[in-house]
Order: C-alpha cells, then sequence, then structure tokens
C-alpha cells in the first residue's frame, strides 16, 4: 500500500515566524509532489508543486524535495493568520493515482 | 480562470435513496475524478476518468458508480445510500495525469 504521511498536528506558530510542514511518502518511485491548502469548509487549491531534488520558492512558500530520504516539506516565511488552514500533501506515484496525505492543521498566532 | 463546479453545497438524503452528485468543469480537461474527504483519513480516490465514457475504479469504489457522457461532466452516483456514505464529496479535474488536480467546492452529503 503506497502512502503519504503528514503529522497531523495542529501545529501552532506565532505571526511572523517560519511554518515547517513535512511530508514522507512510500513508494520510491513518486515523480510529482504537491502542497495544496484547504481552509475549513472549502476544497483544496495548489500552492505548490515540485517535481526536482532540493528548494523551490515562491513568495513566502519554499518547497523542498529530498527524494533519497523520500520527504517533501513545505516552508512558510513570515507566516500570517490567513495561513491558518490544513494543508495536505500530495504525491503522484504513476498511472492514475495521486495519493494524498491527510494534512497538517496549522494555527498562525496573531 | 479555472472552474469546476459542483450540482450542490449540501445535501440531505434518506438511506435507501438513489443520490446523484454533479461535476462540471470548463478547462477541457481529459481527467476527472471523485473523491470523498473524511476526517483523518485525507481524501480517497472513489473513481477517475481519463475520457468520456472511460473509468477506472479508485480505492473504495463501492457502493458508487459514475457516468460520463460528455468530456466536461463527470457524475457520482449512489445506487442506495447508505449513513456511511455521509461525507464530503469533492470532484476534480486535471489536463495530464499526475499534475495539478483544480478542485470543485466540494458537496456535504449526510445520509439519515
Amino acid at each position: 500500500q503506497k502512502e503519504v504521511e503528514q503529522n497531523s498536528g495542529p501545529l501552532s506558530v506565532p505571526e511572523g515566524a517560519i511554518a515547517s510542514l513535512n511530508c514522507t511518502y512510500s513508494d520510491r518511485g513518486s515523480q510529482s509532489f504537491f502542497w495544496y491548502r484547504q481552509y475549513s469548509g472549502k476544497s483544496p487549491e495548489l500552492i505548490m508543486s515540485i517535481y526536482s531534488n532540493g528548494d523551490k520558492e515562491d513568495g513566502r512558500f519554499t518547497a523542498q524535495l529530498n527524494k533519497a530520504s523520500q520527504y517533501v516539506s513545505l516552508l512558510i516565511r513570515d507566516s500570517q493568520p490567513s495561513d491558518s488552514a490544513t494543508y495536505l500533501c500530495a504525491v503522484y506515484t504513476g498511472g492514475f493515482k495521486t495519493i494524498f496525505g491527510a494534512g497538517t492543521r496549522l494555527f498562525v498566532k496573531a | 480562470d479555472v472552474k469546476v463546479t459542483q450540482s450542490s453545497r449540501y445535501l440531505v438524503k434518506r438511506t435507501g435513496e438513489k443520490v446523484f452528485l454533479e461535476c462540471v468543469q470548463d478547462m477541457d480537461h481529459e481527467n476527472m475524478f471523485w473523491y470523498r474527504q473524511d476526517p483523518g483519513l485525507g481524501l480517497r480516490l472513489i473513481y477517475f476518468s481519463y475520457d468520456v465514457k472511460m473509468k477506472e475504479k479508485g480505492d473504495i469504489p463501492e457502493g458508487y458508480s459514475v457516468s460520463r457522457e460528455k468530456k466536461e461532466r463527470f457524475s457520482l452516483i449512489l445506487e442506495s445510500a447508505s449513513t456511511n456514505q455521509t461525507s464530503m464529496y469533492l470532484c476534480a479535474s486535471s489536463g495530464t495525469v499526475g499534475e495539478t488536480q483544480y478542485f470543485g467546492p466540494g458537496t456535504r452529503l449526510l445520509v439519515l
């Protein structure tokens, strides 16, 4: 069974701090990696995608991928209360299957 | 702007009823998905369609069927609703398998 694991949280950080969200996956053949944000009562929306080892930055968000260690992380710099949401890690393992983690709840305290 | 719409935001049905959930996308995407989302379990794939009239079972297809008669529309059918099908149902589409999925607003279904 291919798996994507995330700490369910909640992760609580003060406003302005760096929030670090982590995800591990079991399938070494995984090809594409995604972070989605889901506000309470809303549907997931893409924040970032990453395909190769290393860092990818987009504004306050940085995705990090380490295929050898099978983990992907999301860093949120200068965290804002509006970043409070559940963050879903998703991994494309091939075929038609993208596996979603159960998500990490993030609270940013003002 | 990318748009995926779902026919209802909230539905209340009785056990044994046949339930239809509709999803429409306007991005000319080949691939469409139906997921259910339950607390602590994440998104679980029910069915996937990669072309008109084509479908593949996901992880939890039991008790569900789907229909894709037109490229933009993907329907999920609960043949005989049961209380354990109470959940949030999310439709998504993508242009290429393995790429970003765009989600509809979701349908929260309560089966009594």
